[in-house]
């Protein structure tokens, strides 16, 4: 089956930086979603972007689905921005929605 | 309108006995999923409903597991005779998307499940 990776795995940022979270797939997908999990293990959809570039507010995301990657930037960062990014992706030979995950990244922003 | 819901947000059983989980999707979505998260798994599909049938059951771990959808809304998943490697949270996630389709999916808080 598809294989979704994500990197890095943990990041620490100072409050105030700017990160880049990457999502590379295996194979070919119907969509393409970024959540992000919060402490209480809440997922929030941040995302659904099969391909192009998106922006709301101090994050963006942009999928290159011919490259099979995904990128997602957070930028001027906040401490409510810690928890951890999750990139799923709905399978190219799917004939349902199914979502398959990456392992996340865990993203600590300090004060 | 509301989000997805699930109850209870907590459970705690023994090994061997029978638990119910429910979800109740946002209103008007057609599309219902399963997930379940684990420490040494990670996120997993575990079953897809499109209205009150389910034509992608291949992430179901065991025969214990089953699910069931009603009125093309609440839905409960169910898990037999209990065991610890269940411990987990169970996610349960919602989207607009039609037979066949994939869309945005909105994920409820969960059910953490512990078996003692």
């Amino acid at each position: 089956g598809i294989q979704v990776e994500q990197s890095p795995p943990d990041l620490i940022l100072q409050e105030g930086a700017n990160s880049t979270l990457r999502c590379n797939f295996s194979d070919s997908v119907n969509n393409l979603q970024w959540f992000h999990q919060n402490p209480w293990g809440q997922l929030i959809n941040l995302f659904y972007i099969p391909s192009g570039t998106k922006q709301n507010g101090r994050l963006s995301a942009t999928t290159v689905a011919t490259e099979r990657y995904s990128l997602l930037y957070i930028s001027s960062s906040q401490t409510t921005d810690s928890g951890v990014y999750f990139c799923a992706v709905n399978p190219g030979s799917s004939n349902t929605g199914k979502l398959i995950f990456g392992q996340g990244t865990t993203l600590q922003v300090k004060p | 309108g509301a989000g997805v819901s699930q109850s209870p947000s907590n459970k705690v059983t023994e090994k061997g006995k029978d638990v119910e989980l429910r979800c109740d999707p946002i209103s008007g979505h057609t599309a219902l999923y399963w997930y379940r998260q684990s420490l040494g798994q990670g996120l997993e599909f575990l079953i897809y409903f499109q209205g009150n049938s389910a034509p992608d059951k291949s992430g179901l771990p065991s025969d214990r597991f089953s699910a069931e959808r009603t009125g093309g809304s609440v839905s409960t998943l169910t898990i037999q005779r209990t065991q610890q490697e269940d411990s987990a949270v169970y996610l349960c996630a919602s989207s607009l998307a039609l037979a066949g389709g994939s869309d945005t999916q909105y994920f409820g808080p969960g059910t953490r499940l512990t078996v003692l």
